[in-house]
């Protein structure tokens, strides 16, 4: 099946630094990847869109500033926390899709960001 | 009210009890519905997926689509401890973005 990583898969980090978050289709080509935030007991919060080549396109509310991402390749996206503060701790998600209309997203294990 | 509704639970049965999970929803474009199952500080992970309506069978997995009372449900046979996780219900309209439900957190007890 499809299998999609992220590295780090924890990460602790002093307020104020930056902090970079790997996506990777491992054995397919994403066209489109996603990046979501997830707080304790709640759902997935879809923070960002990103197509290979292009500008990601940020849900309302979502700091185009503060969470930068990189959608480089078909197969790698990067999410950077800018300045990270504690009250950006929380468990962030990748997914990747390989088409357009009939694929299923395929998420990745998650990266839980400490932010000291 | 939200376009995806989803019980949080919890729901807590017996080992080989069949688990009826369900979500509603209101956007009659919806033609893509999943399920995901996800474990504590784990990704979601790919259960079930059809298109339109419809029954859809995968091992003690099944998952029904009724987009005349935009009603879904996913159903577990022969439920074991390993099944103990969160369910998420989740669906989309043509290329656009998913819209989850809340998740059901479910335990299984031996």
């Amino acid at each position: 099946g499809a299998v999609v990583s992220q590295h780090p898969s924890w990460v602790i980090c002093k307020s104020g630094t930056s902090v970079k978050i790997e996506c990777r289709s491992l054995d397919f080509q994403a066209t489109t990847m996603f990046w979501y935030r997830q707080f304790p007991k709640q759902s997935l919060m879809l923070m960002a869109t990103s197509n290979e080549g292009s500008k990601a396109t940020y849900e309302q509310g979502v700091e185009k500033d503060k969470f930068l991402i990189n959608h480089a390749s078909l197969t790698l996206s990067t999410l950077t926390v800018t300045s990270a503060h504690p009250e950006d701790s929380s468990f962030y998600i990748c997914s990747a899709r390989q088409g357009l209309f009939t694929d299923t997203q395929y998420f990745g294990p998650g990266t839980r960001l400490t932010v000291l | 009210q939200k376009e995806v509704e989803q019980d949080p639970g919890p729901l807590s049965v017996p080992e080989g009890a069949i688990v009826s999970l369900n979500c509603t929803y209101s956007n009659s474009a919806f033609q893509y519905f999943m399920w995901y199952r996800q474990y504590s500080r784990k990704g979601p992970e790919l259960l079930m997926y059809t298109y339109s309506s419809g029954n859809k069978e995968d091992g003690r997995f099944t998952a029904q689509v009724d987009k005349s009372s935009k009603y879904i449900s996913l159903f577990i046979r022969d439920s074991q401890p390993s099944d103990s996780a969160t369910y998420l219900c989740a669906m989309r309209q043509g290329a656009q973005k998913l819209v989850f439900g809340q998740g059901t957190r479910l335990t299984i007890n031996p």
